[in-house]
């Protein structure tokens, strides 16, 4: 079980650079998920992916935020001109299509800094 | 906006005690009941899970769910200091959005030596 991978694990970028995260979720999961977590709160919901069709996309996600999933596979995340606010952790998670609310398995995260 | 809601804490218990973490929700059409731990920074782990009303056991966790309250409990029995971290809550979307986990802000525990 090679888990959920994400890459890099931690990101220092100056404001208004454009960073891009990875996430290779476990692979027999078809349903891959982008949550954002800043410190004292719980994961928001950023996007969702159901193989390569992106469903859905939480009105966090401004239009500087864009995600893919090509090929139903690895999922990127990209952040164009960056913005202090955008320093999170970015947590990627996939889950198997077995029905209602199958549990989530979260990868390591990227961690961003935005000076 | 559906929301889950814990108390913050933190919580603190000697070593050996039950800590009781609990978590409301306010989508009653919530079918799926999660329970995550997550030391500091790391990402959160899934422990428990849980479909239906009443108690399910998995050594020394135990999660319990109200469904008419709209209430979610997980109990940790015989707490280590290893059991310190936050817990996180999670519930799943009602309706089309039912793949979709809302999460609390969570209970920091700390167990005491």
């Amino acid at each position: 079980d090679t888990g959920v991978s994400q890459d890099p694990r931690h990101k220092i970028t100056k404001r208004g650079q454009n960073v891009t995260f990875r996430c290779d979720p476990i692979s027999e999961h078809n349903r891959l998920y982008w949550y954002r977590q800043t410190l004292g709160q719980g994961p928001e919901f950023l996007t969702y992916f159901q193989n390569e069709a992106q469903l859905e996309k939480s009105r966090l996600l401004s239009d500087r935020f864009s995600a893919e999933r090509p090929k139903g596979s690895f999922s990127t995340l990209e952040i164009q001109r960056t913005e202090q606010g955008d320093s999170a952790m970015y947590l990627c998670a996939s889950s198997a299509n077995g029905g209602v609310g199958s549990p989530l398995h979260f990868g390591n995260g990227t961690r961003l800094t935005v000076t | 906006q559906k929301e889950v809601e814990q108390n913050s804490g933190p919580l603190s218990v000697p070593e050996g005690a039950i800590a009781s973490l609990n978590c409301t929700y306010s989508d009653r059409g919530s079918q799926s009941f999660f329970w995550y731990r997550q030391y500091s920074g790391k990402s959160p782990e899934l422990i428990m899970f849980i479909y239906s009303n009443g108690d399910k056991e998995d050594g020394r966790f135990t999660a319990q769910l109200n469904k008419a309250s709209q209430y979610v409990s997980l109990l940790i029995r015989d707490s280590q200091p290893s059991d310190s971290a936050t817990y996180l809550c999670a519930v799943n979307g009602s309706g089309g959005s039912n793949y979709k986990l809302t999460f609390g802000k969570g209970t920091l525990l700390t167990v005491n030596p």
